[in-house]
């Protein structure tokens, strides 16, 4: 099992729709949980950190499920300008480490 | 935040050769690391640069094929060496700011080919 999952996409949705990633983790010591955003051919930059009690950033809410060991990420209102890939990361301080996930493609239509 | 310039952007190298990747960063900062995304892949980290010392590298990754230099807390480099096909990759340098490396900020990326 991967350290850290995500469902590849592309997700295709229409502007002004909701969507939704979810990316499971498998070590249960991690501490820190942080969603980056890569556009193609780009590198990646920190979209928003994500806390247990969940955090709303504009349109973007993402949220911690410890029990369950899952961060998830919901972008309202899409626009055109989201479409990029969706980077779940993951830090375990027992081995100072970050894990990146392969990332969700999201791409916003018309 | 930090700017970070890294250069070359892009290169195409002939195989069993060496390229040298930079990374200058704006300010001091005390973790700089190099990581690969090969395509379709995750981010994969190869070494922390240490100042001062010898880079630490992650299971893998060895210094003979991938030499990192830190002279100072600003710059560093990464060398790909004897490249082989499988080396095409995107090479990033990235740094942290907090004093921990949950915060990371990138490089532009290198995009490598080799033929």
């Amino acid at each position: 099992r991967k350290e850290v999952e995500q469902d590849p996409g592309p997700f295709n949705v229409p502007e002004g729709a909701t969507v939704a990633f979810n990316c499971t983790y498998s070590n249960s010591a991690s501490q820190s949980f942080f969603w980056y955003r890569q556009d193609c051919r780009k590198e990646p930059k920190l979209l928003m950190s994500v806390y247990s009690s969940g955090n709303e950033d504009g349109r973007f809410t993402a949220q911690l499920n410890r029990a369950s060991q899952y961060i998830s990420l919901l972008i309202r209102d899409s626009k055109l300008s989201d479409s990029a890939t969706y980077l779940c990361v993951v830090f375990t301080g027992g081995g100072n480490k970050l894990t990146f996930g392969t990332g969700t493609q999201l791409k916003v239509e018309l | 935040s930090a700017v970070i310039s890294q250069k070359p952007s892009r290169d195409i190298c002939q195989r069993g050769t060496s390229l040298t990747i930079q990374c200058q960063v704006d300010s001091q900062v005390t973790m700089m690391f190099w990581y690969r995304q090969q395509p379709g892949q995750s981010l994969t980290l190869i070494a922390t640069a240490n100042q001062g010392s010898e880079a630490t590298y992650e299971s893998g990754f060895v210094i003979d094929k991938f030499p990192i230099s830190r002279p100072n807390l600003t710059f560093s480099t990464l060398t790909v060496s004897n490249m082989s096909p499988e080396d095409s990759s995107i090479y990033l340098c990235s740094v942290a700011t907090m004093g921990t490396n949950e915060k990371l900020f990138f490089g532009s990326g290198t995009q490598l080919s080799v033929l």
